[in-house]
């Protein structure tokens, strides 16, 4: 199974900064996915990186709002840009390889006042 | 396109007595069902997995989960519930060719009390 340790675990944001959220894994994967889940709700697909393309967006997310790096085959980070009380949530990032499970990082609990 | 839905918000059940958490599903071909657990401040932990073989799956913590195809359903059992399994469960689904992407339910809040 692999290890993710995502940081930060939790940050308080002014409303129009940014934050940057790393992501790293014990082994090397080829494909990273960041996942958000608002308040109260379920876990929604944001992008899916892989190592030396562009990341690929799910409809209601873009590149601008969200830029992605995936720079090797263990590390990726999630930038949320020009941050609004609505983009208060727990971003997670995920890793799976081939028909295995999941696994999540512990999460970014983002509070934007 | 592929879907999951957890029909139930939040399930209550006392402590010792059986639970059942209900997932069904939608996608085109063969199925791989996901249940995973969160529990508060944490990330999902993996539960059990459903790829093929025996349609019963035994996963951690005690729990299990019957895969019905001509129900599609998934739903996830515990013989005896424990007041630590009070937490917020996920049912997933991914379909070969879906670029492992994880499609997921809406969750089910299990409240287990003493």
């Amino acid at each position: 199974s692999a290890v993710i340790s995502q940081k930060p675990s939790r940050d308080i944001c002014q409303r129009g900064t940014s934050l940057t959220i790393q992501c790293q894994v014990d082994s090397q994967v080829t494909m990273m996915f960041w996942y958000r889940q608002q308040p109260g709700q379920s876990l929604t697909l944001i992008a899916t990186a892989n190592q030396g393309s562009e990341a690929t967006y799910e409809s209601g997310f873009v590149i601008d709002k969200f830029p992605i790096s995936r720079p090797n085959l263990t590390f990726s980070t999630l930038t949320v840009s020009n941050m609004s009380p609505e983009d208060s949530s727990i971003y997670l990032c995920s890793v799976c390889e081939g028909i295995t499970e999941a696994f999540f990082g512990q999460g970014t609990r983002l509070t934007v006042v | 396109a592929q879907s999951v839905a957890q029909p139930e918000d939040q399930v209550n059940v006392a402590e010792g007595n059986p639970l059942t958490v209900k997932c069904t599903y939608s996608v085109s071909g063969n199925p791989y069902l996901f249940w995973y657990v969160q529990y508060p401040n944490r990330g999902l932990q993996f539960l059990l997995k459903y790829i093929t073989g025996d349609n019963l799956v035994k996963g951690s913590y005690g729990f299990e989960a019957e895969f019905n195809k001509s129900q599609t359903s998934f739903h996830l059992k515990k013989p005896s519930a424990l007041v630590s399994d009070s937490a917020l469960y996920f049912c997933a689904v991914r379909a070969l060719g879906a670029g492992n992407m994880l499609t997921f339910g809406g969750g089910t809040r299990l409240m287990v009390k003493p």
